[in-house]
């Protein structure tokens, strides 16, 4: 299984600021998606993030809104821009290994907008 | 829209006994079907997966697949209290590794 790591783990940010969520996986994967989980909810696929290329967003999702980079094959950034009260949330990386299509997920980065 | 549908609970079961999670999914064409557990407060972390009809075991833990009924159970026998956390029922559709998660079953064990 990979081992992912993200950073920061928490963070309390202000209306109309910006954070960029760092994750890193121990191993090389063919695929890295971005989840959002609110307070008593399950997990929502923000989007897929591509090597090399634009990340591909589910619907509701926009990329002026999340950009998504992804520079090689273990190593992707999100970020949460323009921020409301309504993005407060836990925000997930996970990763797929080649060849499995197990996910694992990583430690979480808990956000809170005021 | 590819739905999977989970009871949120609270399920309990008293410690010693066997715990039975159900999940239900829309798309026929599913092809792979895993559990995750998530304590509170942490991430969800891999427990079983299962492709072919039948069950499949693992420890503590049996994971049952009717592709007809289109349902995945999760068993865990021998409860333990620290088996006490959110269960995730997730469902992948094939030619693409995204997966598809259901709300989650909240189970307590009661020492």
């Amino acid at each position: 299984s990979a081992v992912i790591s993200q950073k920061p783990s928490r963070d309390i940010c202000q209306r109309g600021t910006s954070l960029t969520i760092q994750c890193q996986v121990d191993s090389q994967v063919t695929m890295m998606f971005w989840y959002r989980q609110q307070p008593g909810q399950s997990l929502t696929l923000i989007a897929t993030a591509n090597q090399g290329s634009e990340a591909t967003y589910e619907s509701g999702f926009v990329i002026d809104k999340f950009p998504i980079s992804r520079p090689n094959l273990t190593f992707s950034t999100l970020t949460v821009s323009n921020m409301s009260p309504e993005d407060s949330s836990i925000y997930l990386c996970s990763g797929v290994g080649q060849g499995i299509t197990e996910q694992y997920f990583g430690p979480g980065t808990r956000l809170t907008v005021t | 829209q590819k739905e999977v549908e989970q009871n949120s609970g609270p399920l309990s079961v008293p410690e010693g006994a066997i715990a039975s999670l159900n999940c239900t999914y829309s798309d026929r064409g599913s092809q792979s079907f895993f559990w995750y557990r998530q304590y509170s407060g942490k991430s969800p972390e891999l427990i079983m997966f299962i492709y072919s009809n039948g069950d499949k075991e693992d420890g503590r833990f049996t994971a049952q697949l009717n592709k007809a009924s289109q349902y995945v159970s999760l068993l865990i026998r021998d409860s333990q209290p620290s088996d006490s956390a959110t269960y995730l029922c997730a469902v992948n559709s094939g030619g693409y590794q995204k997966v598809t998660f259901g709300i989650g079953t909240k189970l307590q064990v009661i020492p």
